[in-house]
């Protein structure tokens, strides 16, 4: 079955550093993904997504590349900022499916001043 | 205005009582979800509506039933509620079916806590 594997966190960094989270899928055929983030008290939103190998997404200064090679998708930030803390998930979906997005488990990021 | 609204935002109740969260979208979507988060922020589907019929039910205990009275809207009512249902139950939407492009919409989601 489809799964995604996120590193652990949580993750805390000091603002203007840089940025990585891995993520790494197992899929069968070429599944789409995405990064979604979670800012406190409220739902998930799409950050970014790749649809196809060596595909880059990129939204807000984060960036992400579609590796079919490695079965990665890791998340990128060359700098950042205390409002970029929250929780961030890998995802991925194949074919038509209705929504049944597959999770990773989530990496909690906190930026300090 | 808010695309997807669930409520409660808390809900605090005993075992074996029976509650009802709401959800609604103003987008005109035609697709509705259900996921439940867990304490390690693991997000799992339970369930999904297109147009009012069900297409996604993965392996729920059947106290959990979701009810869509329209595309607008879809509820989920869980009766005999037991400690494990803790959770952070968030109530989604998307244009289509959701598939390979599409972008879900999430509601804030719901606190469940079962004492």
């Amino acid at each position: 079955g489809n799964s995604v594997t996120q590193m652990e966190g949580p993750v805390t960094l000091s603002e203007e550093a840089f940025l990585t989270i891995n993520c790494t899928y197992t899929a069968t055929g070429y599944p789409s993904l995405f990064w979604y983030v979670q800012y406190p008290g409220e739902g998930l939103q799409l950050l970014l997504k790749a649809t196809k190998a060596d595909d880059k997404g990129s939204n807000k200064g984060f960036e992400a590349t579609y590796r079919k090679e490695t079965t990665s998708f890791h998340l990128e930030k060359g700098s950042v900022q205390v409002s970029d803390s929250a929780v961030y998930f890998c995802a991925l979906a194949r074919g038509t499916s209705y929504g049944k997005l597959t999770f990773g488990q989530g990496t909690i990021l906190t930026v300090h001043p | 205005d808010t695309a997807v609204s669930q409520t409660p935002k808390y809900l605090v109740t005993q075992m074996g009582n029976d509650k009802s969260i709401k959800c609604e979208q103003n987008l005109g979507h035609d697709t509705m979800y259900w996921y439940k988060q867990d304490s390690k922020k693991f997000l799992k589907i339970m369930f999904s509506y297109n147009n009012k019929e069900l297409i996604i039910n993965e392996t729920v205990p059947n106290r959990f039933s979701p009810k869509s009275p329209d595309k607008a809207h879809l509820n989920l009512h869980i009766n005999s509620l037991e400690l494990g249902d803790s959770a952070v139950y968030f109530c989604a939407s998307s244009r289509g079916g959701g598939g390979l492009n599409e972008k879900l919409f999430f509601g804030s989601g719901t606190q469940l806590s079962v004492l």
